[in-house]
């Protein structure tokens, strides 16, 4: 059991260039997420997803597409990379919406010069 | 201002000791709280989670208290060991709500031999 695997976990990019993140689940969750984590501060959220098909914005959503086309898979798109989102990013998953344990990949990092 | 306020930033204690860390919390209204272990360029792991009617949560040599009414928690470690190294990571949820977490900064806890 994998639990939740993302790829890759390092990456350098320069800056305007696009890159996925990869993050998938094998526990058949239905809630699944994306956080950063800077130095000095709390993960904060930047997309989620509480199914197939469906996707929200978080709390940092500017510069990330998401898309849940399977349970499985919740990939994190960087558009057009910028110095400000060089952090480390994690995939979350979740079984339901509310309250449950919630099990965290380990992390992509990710520099853009 | 953060909601999730973490003390001390960072720890050193020997081996065999026991530790206890802080976390002050603003946010309102209160639904959950937990405790992550975040092991150096690993993801989170949860520790505990407590919601407003526990007062007391333990799992291993790690006990979290809770007190609502002053909105404080507190993690406390017994008998560390080497592998208790690592970041500690306070979360406030105001719902029950998966993506709706305020994170601590985390308490850095160096045990040494």
């Amino acid at each position: 059991n994998a639990g939740v695997t993302q790829t890759p976990k390092f990456q350098v990019l320069k800056t305007g260039q696009s890159m996925t993140l990869q993050c998938a689940q094998d526990m058949n969750h239905e809630y699944m997420s994306w956080y950063r984590q800077d130095p000095g501060m709390g993960l904060r959220l930047i997309h989620y997803s509480v199914g197939a098909g469906i996707t929200d914005q978080g709390e940092v959503p500017n510069g990330y597409n998401v898309s849940r086309s399977t349970t499985e898979d919740f990939p994190l798109r960087l558009l057009s990379a910028a110095p400000s989102q060089t952090s480390v990013y994690f995939c979350a998953s979740s079984r339901g919406y509310s309250g449950n344990t919630i099990y965290f990949g380990e992390g992509s990092w990710l520099t853009v010069v | 201002k953060n909601q999730v306020e973490q003390s001390p930033q960072s720890l050193i204690i020997l081996e065999g000791k026991n530790c206890t860390l802080q976390c002050n919390y603003t946010v309102s209204p209160f639904s959950n709280l937990r405790w992550y272990k975040q092991d150096t360029g690993r993801g989170p792991v949860s520790l505990t989670i407590m919601t407003f009617s526990e007062n007391t949560k333990s799992n291993g040599r790690y006990t979290a208290t809770l007190d609502a009414d002053t909105k404080q928690s507190s993690l406390h470690i017994t008998a560390s060991q080497l592998s208790d190294s690592a970041s500690y990571i306070c979360v406030v949820s105001p719902s029950y709500n998966n993506n709706d977490m305020r994170f601590g900064a985390g308490t850095r806890l160096t045990v040494k031999p």
